[in-house]
């Protein structure tokens, strides 16, 4: 398996909603990432677990919540978020660090309304 | 922060010709990505070049570092309709947790 699965595709929520992005992978990768991109532009580096630590947090706001469950899955919690938040989100994985490229999933299109 | 810049923004050409995107980075580098984006959804890993390496190939791509110009390019050859997509150099920092992805270059091949 050589995926990064994200779920899911498309989300719609509200600023008062609770829903969380979730990302597997099954590589036996030990580090995983959270990156936000709008359109037309970069990617953004949000968060880094390493060895199922979080070992960076971009100084994202608290209404974005990582977690990791396992050294196979990563969770994305949201919470009270605003209309530009919205965004396409991506997961990612590597082997450890960047060293050998990262594996990425094909995102989460998320509209805040 | 930005940590690569790209050039151009956007390159538009014909299928058959070649196409070279350019990534200039400020500070030292373990190495060098590139990644290609279709039509905003997940980025593909197309070639890592190391920080000792100045050359590397891979099928229609052709990488080049130049560690004393902060520069690298991409050379895509004979180009296919199915190569129009955005291309991103990356760059890391932190041993290699923190990478930085370039403003991208969107590829536009016409048939």
């Amino acid at each position: 398996d050589t995926e990064v699965t994200q779920t899911p595709k498309h989300l719609v929520m509200g600023m008062t909603n609770k829903k969380s992005l979730k990302c597997e992978q099954h590589m036996g990768h030990r580090a995983m990432y959270w990156y936000k991109q709008k359109a037309k532009k970069p990617p953004e580096l949000m968060f880094v677990y390493s060895y199922e630590k979080l070992s960076i947090n971009e100084s994202v706001p608290s209404r974005f919540s990582p977690e990791c469950p396992n050294s196979s899955l990563l969770n994305l919690h949201l919470h009270a978020l605003q209309p530009e938040d919205s965004a396409l989100y991506l997961c990612a994985s590597s082997r450890t660090g960047g060293n050998y490229g990262y594996t990425f999933g094909s995102g989460t299109r998320l509209t805040v309304v | 922060s930005q940590q690569g810049e790209e050039d151009p923004q956007a390159l538009s050409i014909q299928e058959g010709e070649n196409a070279t995107m350019n990534c200039s980075y400020k500070t030292s580098i373990n190495n060098l990505q590139w990644y290609r984006q279709n039509s905003g959804r997940g980025l593909v890993h197309l070639i890592l070049i190391r920080s000792n390496e100045r050359e590397k190939h891979s099928g229609r791509l052709r990488v080049t570092l130049d560690t004393s110009k902060k520069s690298s390019s991409l050379l895509i050859t004979a180009s296919r309709a199915a190569d129009t997509a955005s291309y991103f150099c990356a760059t890391d920092e932190n041993g290699g947790f923190k990478t930085i992805f370039g403003a991208g270059t969107r590829l536009f091949v016409k048939a």
